[in-house]
């Protein structure tokens, strides 16, 4: 069964600080999508990474996925209280199924 | 384009009870996912249709079904609910891209009394 794990669950920092959140797998996938969900709505899609060590910037938010596809990262530079939200990074299985990890929960105090 | 769209957004059953739970997806998307999204379990996948047809499922009990109409709209069913099935239910639809790249309604929150 491919798993994602993502770390850390919960995060809580001021306005300003970096911070980066976890998605790690043993498996490989064939590629790793991102999603921000914020409360009552649902996920929204970032970005899809889909080459081994790619890495793609989005204002202040860089994703990475490592190089043997079983891993990725998303660093948010000088955080700011809109980037509160739950993150959920998902992987394309080898069945199709688009698997998703348990979230990051972020909260940026102002 | 106008998004994907979820119905009802609210619902109040008791156990025992069924419900049935609607889906309108992005014009010109075929196919159609549905994920239990609760606190304990996170998003959890359902199914997925593909031009009327059922083309992938999760691991959950019969009592969760589904179906797609030839227009893509899609309804999946939960029959004697039970507490557990208080959840997020989110409904993703996707142009069919290899990359399956989802796009989310807004969810129905189901409670079971």
């Amino acid at each position: 069964t491919q798993l994602l794990e993502q770390s850390p669950q919960f995060l809580s920092i001021q306005e300003g600080e970096n911070l980066t959140v976890y998605c790690n797998s043993s498996s490989v996938f064939s590629s790793l999508q991102w999603y921000r969900q914020e409360p009552g709505e649902g996920p929204v899609l970032l970005v899809t990474v889909v080459t081994g060590g790619e890495v793609k910037k989005l204002k202040r938010l860089t994703f990475q996925f490592g190089d043997a596809r079983k891993d990725s990262s998303l660093h948010i530079t000088a955080a700011q209280p809109g980037d509160t939200g739950l993150y959920l990074c998902a992987g394309s299985s080898n069945t199709g199924k688009l698997i998703f990890g348990q979230g990051t929960t972020l909260q940026v105090k102002p | 384009k106008a998004g994907v769209t979820q119905t009802p957004r609210y619902l109040i059953k008791t156990r025992g009870q069924q419900v049935t739970l609607s889906c309108s997806p992005i014009s010109g998307h075929r196919s159609v996912s549905w994920y239990q999204q609760t606190p304990g379990q996170g998003l959890q996948f359902l199914f997925e249709y593909f031009s009327e047809t059922q083309r992938n499922k999760g691991n959950f009990p019969g009592r969760f079904s589904g179906r797609q109409f030839s227009n893509s709209r899609s309804e999946m069913n939960v029959s004697t609910l039970e507490l557990g099935d208080s959840a997020l239910y989110l409904c993703a639809t996707s142009s069919g891209s290899s990359y399956n790249e989802q796009f989310f309604g807004p969810g129905t929150r189901l409670t079971v009394l």
